[in-house]
């Protein structure tokens, strides 16, 4: 498969545990948060999404939380499967544009 | 099926030689978009497309070019490829405006020049 990244942050966690996916973004304008998931070979594909006026949203096994104090956005995996390893991205958009700005990544590792 | 697709998927060339590589959506999305993916870089945008007739630089545009003929397809192009252009390039697509902003991501372009 397609290498993503030779030199990214790892988060090794066991099979059944939560896991905790952090972010930090720089524009205090972004007003749209984005998290992808990013397998081997393949593109990234969407898992969950936030405005900057809610603070945390839930989806299937996932959660976003969002503080824009401290520019800070993180996903939470729950019960996380071996088939949740991958690279996660977050990204940001800033008001007015259409524009996605990715950040570096994470490599999520999870043991049987 | 939704999708985005790449072709070709695996492309091994030499420097200078001029090559496209396509990119087409079936999801009638009018924003449009070309990124490269680098080890340690994360994704970079190259250029992208507001919708048919309208493109504009993204943040690495240099020794690239696109074109929006048809809603459908936004085609990259090497006019003289040099080996710092060897990595994965991503399109995607997504609808314009404010109710989403999720791309869609084609398969990827692994492009090695020599």
């Amino acid at each position: 498969g397609e290498s993503v990244g030779l030199h990214l942050p790892t988060l090794s966690v066991q099979e059944g545990d939560n896991s905790i996916i952090n972010c930090a973004y720089s524009n205090s304008a972004s007003d749209y948060f984005i998290w992808y998931k990013q397998e081997s070979g393949k593109g990234p594909q969407f898992i969950i999404d936030i405005r900057s006026n809610m603070d945390k949203r839930q989806g299937q096994r996932v959660t976003v939380l969002l503080n824009k104090t401290v520019k800070h956005l993180s996903l939470q995996i729950a019960a996380t499967q071996p088939g949740d390893s991958a690279v996660y991205f977050c990204a940001e958009k800033d008001t007015g544009f259409q524009k996605l700005v990715f950040g570096t990544g994470t490599r999520l590792l999870v043991s049987p | 099926e939704a999708q985005v697709t790449q072709n070709p998927r695996y492309l091994i060339t030499v420097t200078g030689k001029k090559l496209t590589v396509t990119c087409s959506q079936n999801m009638n999305h009018e924003y449009m978009s070309w990124y490269r993916q680098d080890p340690g870089l994360g994704l970079r945008q190259i250029y992208y497309s507001m919708n048919v007739e309208v493109t504009d630089k993204g943040d690495v545009p240099e020794g690239y070019k696109v074109s929006r003929k048809e809603k459908r397809n936004f085609p990259l192009i090497l006019e003289s490829p040099s080996p710092n252009q060897t990595s994965l390039y991503f399109c995607a697509s997504s609808v314009r405006g404010q109710s989403s902003y999720e791309q869609y991501f084609g398969p990827g372009t692994r492009l090695t020049v020599t």
